[in-house]
């Protein structure tokens, strides 16, 4: 069985202030992770995904997120938030290729000036 | 590449009727999945299509949901008779077999209101 833990519902930045959305996962085989993100009106979007191989990934729109088995966690970052990057962020996990995705409850990142 | 369509965008019902969901995969994608989110709630598996046959079906909540995806193409979800439970947003993803299967492409969803 498979779970995501997202902790914050919801998270508020400052516009050119550091992002980061925590992400914690179970899983009882090696976890395939992602990051989505849901702009208003509009369906997910993947952001970036770890598989194998590096543990530090970068994805779309300055986001990067790090694979730390030790701590189960799937963090995700970027160094200067910009208005556009006000939406809903979720991390999912999957059992690999061609599995479901088990989601998080999802954190609404919201950016003020 | 046209990405992953659903019809209709917003359905509204009253408790008791009827309503079919659509989803159109991209092209190729051999691997087509449902998801629904509940207000307030995560995102959760409802079932799996590889081609046209139901690969895992474990998310299903009851026997008021039926899934077909005749031709291995677009897929229909129909919620007979609906309850006020089944509000929710239904979201379809696909993704390709073998090399890139990992990667699943959502369409916009429909939302769903049974009154």
């Amino acid at each position: 069985a498979q779970s995501v833990t997202q902790l914050g519902s919801h998270v508020s930045v400052s516009e050119g202030a550091l992002v980061l959305l925590r992400c914690n996962y179970s899983s009882s085989v090696p976890p395939y992770l992602f990051w989505y993100v849901q702009y208003p009106n509009q369906g997910l979007q993947l952001l970036l995904k770890y598989t194998t191989g590096a543990t530090l990934v970068k994805g779309i729109n300055g986001f990067e997120a790090e694979f730390k088995k030790s701590e189960t966690s799937f963090h995700l970052t970027k160094p200067s938030a910009h208005m556009s990057d006000a939406a809903e962020y979720f991390c999912a996990v999957s059992a690999g290729g061609g599995n479901k995705l088990t989601f998080g409850t999802g954190t609404q990142l919201k950016v003020e000036l | 590449e046209a990405g992953v369509t659903q019809f209709p965008s917003h359905s509204v019902i009253e408790k008791g009727q009827t309503v079919t969901l659509r989803c159109d995969p991209i092209s190729g994608h051999d691997n087509l999945y449902w998801y629904r989110r509940v207000m307030g709630k995560e995102i959760k598996f409802l079932l799996h299509f590889v081609k046209e046959s139901k690969q895992d079906e474990s998310g299903m909540p009851n026997n008021r949901f039926l899934a077909e995806r005749t031709g291995g193409t677009y897929s229909t979800l129909k919620v007979q008779p609906a309850e006020l439970e089944d509000s929710g947003v239904y979201f379809c993803a696909s993704s390709r077999q073998g090399e890139g299967t990992d990667t699943q492409y959502f369409g916009p969803g429909t939302r769903l209101t049974v009154l």
